[in-house]
């Protein structure tokens, strides 16, 4: 397995406003998840992307998938105080049986 | 609620103890992960098992740490001789083999070592 790198390091907007994370990976994957965790909480699995797929939706969140780019994208819209946390990406790939984690991205909605 | 679980929440201990954590995971996951995280950075993966066998340990992992899971259910996490530099969120997840990947967390161990 290997680590997917977020960027950026931190996002502060405005409710209302969307919020768009950047993930870059460096080899093949089978899929990419993204996770979420507010603090001092356990991390949520937010959706799941399959490397045939190119977008997917759940909610307000989007996301998408270039794998000619090695990159995913988060976007979450008409975002909420109750968004603020820390957002992570990890690329999957078979036979790869652990999860590896960034230093992921951490957001702040202002109320 | 059938979620996995983690004890205890909270830990406090002086440098030189011994701290043990307990995961349950959820009933019908073959998979357990154990993982450490200090504040701003992300979860960092200690070990994990597929039924009772322990596949993978770190290779950053200090000897003073050690897992099991003897009957293939819940899991153990012993810090031994702890030190400063282990205070952290120790956190556990479980996921189904077979499935596509997604891991399914503990609300997590906090570690304080004095």
């Amino acid at each position: 397995s290997q680590q997917g790198e977020e960027d950026p390091q931190a996002l502060s907007i405005q409710e209302g406003e969307n919020a768009t994370m950047n993930c870059s990976y460096k080899t093949s994957i089978n899929n990419l998840q993204w996770y979420r965790q507010n603090s001092g909480r356990g991390l949520v699995h937010l959706i799941l992307i399959r490397s045939n797929e190119r977008e997917k939706h759940s909610g307000r969140l989007r996301v998408t998938l270039d794998t000619s780019k090695k990159s995913s994208s988060l976007l979450i819209t008409a975002s909420r105080a109750a968004d603020t946390a820390s957002y992570f990406c990890a690329p999957g790939n078979t036979g790869g049986f652990k999860t590896i984690f960034g230093a992921g991205t951490r957001l702040f909605v202002k109320a | 609620d059938t979620g996995v679980s983690q004890d205890p929440r909270h830990k406090i201990t002086k440098r030189g103890q011994n701290v043990t954590f307990r995961c349950d995971p959820i009933s019908e996951h073959n998979r357990l992960y154990w993982y450490r995280q200090t504040l701003g950075q992300g979860p960092e993966f200690l070990t994990y098992f597929q039924n009772e066998a322990q596949l993978e340990k770190s290779r950053l992992l200090s000897d003073r740490f050690s897992a099991e899971r003897p009957k293939g259910s819940f899991s153990t996490l012993e810090i031994q001789r702890t030190e400063q530099g282990d205070s952290a969120m120790y956190l556990c997840a479980s996921s189904l083999e077979g499935v596509a990947g997604e891991l399914f967390f503990g609300e997590g161990s906090r570690l304080t070592v004095l």
